[in-house]
């Protein structure tokens, strides 16, 4: 079975910290996906990587950045955490085949206060 | 810019009932993905549909891909409690690595 793995159920922060969120995956996946997920909104792509130290942004990467240093732990940073980033941040992670499906970890609520 | 809707948005039926969720998309794409959430919890994959005609079968539940209309289909048999959950689909474009395009979601209430 794929396990894909995140650092914390829940969090809460003040705002203007930094904030780093880690997803491992144990399935050897080139690709995975950062995603937040609000009410009313659906799942949002923040970034996606499709290797080590690749990435590529996705629909709302404003106030995020990523690293991905080895090919099963792919983390989201908040440089300066915001209220308007509270949110469910769900990570991903997929096989290049052709089925491309992802799988997801149980997800962060963050709490930015 | 791809977009994907689905409806409706909520349902709520009653156990033993039919219902069928549609999900719209509105760009070329060959592979349909659909999810389960349950409250408080992560995304659970429940079928990848390939290409056009394609059908999967799970229980009560049975998906379905017409590339040609952009259109798939959750058709929930005989409902039961435990199916209440939110159902996502998604869609993959082409040469866009391997990104997903989330459906805004259909929150299912089977009510005893």
């Amino acid at each position: 079975d794929v396990k894909v793995t995140q650092s914390s159920r829940y969090l809460v922060k003040r705002t203007g910290e930094k904030v780093f969120l880690e997803c491992v995956q144990d399935m050897d996946h080139e690709n995975m996906f950062w995603y937040r997920q609000d009410p009313g909104l659906g799942l949002r792509l923040i970034y996606f990587s499709y290797d080590v130290k690749m990435k590529e942004k996705g629909d709302i990467p404003e106030g995020y950045s990523v690293s991905r240093e080895k090919k099963e732990r792919f983390s989201l940073i908040l440089e300066s955490a915001s209220t308007n980033q509270t949110s469910m941040y769900l990570c991903a992670s997929s096989i290049l085949d052709l089925r491309n499906e992802q799988f997801f970890g149980p997800g962060t609520r963050l709490t930015v206060l | 810019e791809l977009k994907v809707e689905q409806n409706p948005l909520f349902l709520s039926m009653q156990e033993g009932k039919n219902y069928t969720i549609y999900c719209n998309y509105s760009t070329t794409s060959d592979r349909l993905y659909w999810y389960r959430q349950d409250p408080g919890k992560s995304l659970e994959s429940l079928f990848v549909l390939l290409s056009n005609g394609a059908v999967k079968q799970e229980g009560r539940l049975m998906a379905s891909l017409d590339t040609k209309a952009r259109l798939s289909t959750l058709h929930i048999t005989a409902a039961v409690h435990d199916l209440s959950a939110t159902y996502f689909c998604a869609v993959d474009i082409k040469n866009a690595g391997n990104m997903l395009t989330f459906g805004g979601g259909t929150r299912l209430m089977v009510k005893p």
